[in-house]
C-alpha cells in the first residue's frame, strides 16, 4: 500500500532563510505526488505536484520540490521564507489502485513557523 | 472562492444524534472525495464518489455514509455521533481527465460533538 511520512511536526525557520520541509514516501511502481497547504480555517490549497519528468518541480509562491528516486524523498523547499508561509503542510501520493482517479493517501502534515 | 461548496461551514450536535454534510463539487468535476481530518489521526480519507458511484473506501466507520447525486453533489452522513467524531470534514473534487492529478477542496465542515 501506499504512504507518506513527515517526519517532522513542526519547522521553525526565521524569514529570509531557506526551508524544507520534509517527505518520504511507499509505493509500488512510480509515485505520484503532492504537496497542498492549509492555512487556518481554510480548506487545503494545491502547492505543486511530480508525476513524471524533471526532478525539481516548481509550483506556487515560489516553492519548489524536488523528487529523489534513490531516497524515497519528495522535500519541499523555499530558497527565502516569509512569515506569510506558515502553515500546515501536507505530503500526498496518490494510491495507484484507484486508477486515474485514485485518491491521495496524505501525510500527518508538518506545522510551518516562519518568525520576522 | 476554490468553486467547491460545502455546508454548513459549523455545527454542533450532541452524542448519539445523526448530521448530514453536503458538498458540491466544482463545476464539471465528476469525482468527490471526503476526508477527516483531526488532531490526533491527521487527514484521513473516508471514501470516493465518481459519477455518481462509490470508487473507493478507506477508514469509514459504519455509522457513517455517503452517497453522490445525479447532480453530482454528495452528501455525507454520521449518524450515533460519539465525542471522536469531532473533526474538520473535507469534501474535494477532481475533474474527469486529471482526476488524481490533484483536487479542489472545500473550505471543510467543523463538527463539534457534544
Amino acid at each position: 500500500a501506499q504512504s507518506v511520512a513527515q517526519p517532522e511536526d513542526q519547522v521553525n525557520v526565521a524569514e529570509g532563510n531557506p526551508l524544507t520541509v520534509k517527505c518520504t514516501y511507499s509505493v509500488s511502481g512510480n509515485p505520484y505526488l503532492f504537496w497542498y497547504v492549509q492555512y487556518p480555517n481554510r480548506g487545503l490549497q494545491f502547492l505543486l505536484k511530480y508525476i513524471t519528468g524533471d526532478n525539481l518541480v516548481k509550483g506556487s509562491y515560489g516553492f519548489e520540490a524536488e523528487f529523489n528516486k534513490s531516497q524515497t524523498s519528495f522535500h519541499l523547499k523555499k530558497p527565502s521564507a516569509l512569515v506569510s508561509d506558515s502553515a500546515l503542510y501536507f505530503c500526498a501520493v496518490r494510491d495507484r489502485d484507484g486508477g486515474s482517479q485514485g485518491n491521495l493517501i496524505f501525510g500527518k502534515g508538518t506545522k510551518l513557523s516562519v518568525k520576522p | 472562492d476554490s468553486g467547491v461548496t460545502q455546508t454548513p461551514k459549523h455545527l454542533i450536535t450532541a452524542t448519539g444524534q445523526r448530521v448530514t454534510l453536503r458538498c458540491s463539487p466544482r463545476s464539471g468535476d465528476l469525482s468527490v472525495y471526503w476526508y477527516q481530518q483531526s488532531l490526533d489521526q491527521g487527514l484521513q480519507f473516508l471514501i470516493q464518489y465518481y459519477n455518481g458511484e462509490e470508487r473507493a473506501k478507506g477508514n469509514i466507520l459504519e455509522r457513517f455514509s455517503a452517497q453522490q447525486f445525479p447532480d453530482l453533489h454528495s452528501e455525507l452522513n454520521l449518524s450515533s455521533l460519539e465525542l471522536g467524531d469531532s473533526a474538520l470534514y473535507f469534501c474535494a473534487s477532481s475533474a474527469p481527465k486529471t482526476g488524481g492529478y490533484g483536487y479542489t477542496f472545500g473550505s471543510g465542515t467543523r463538527l463539534t460533538v457534544v
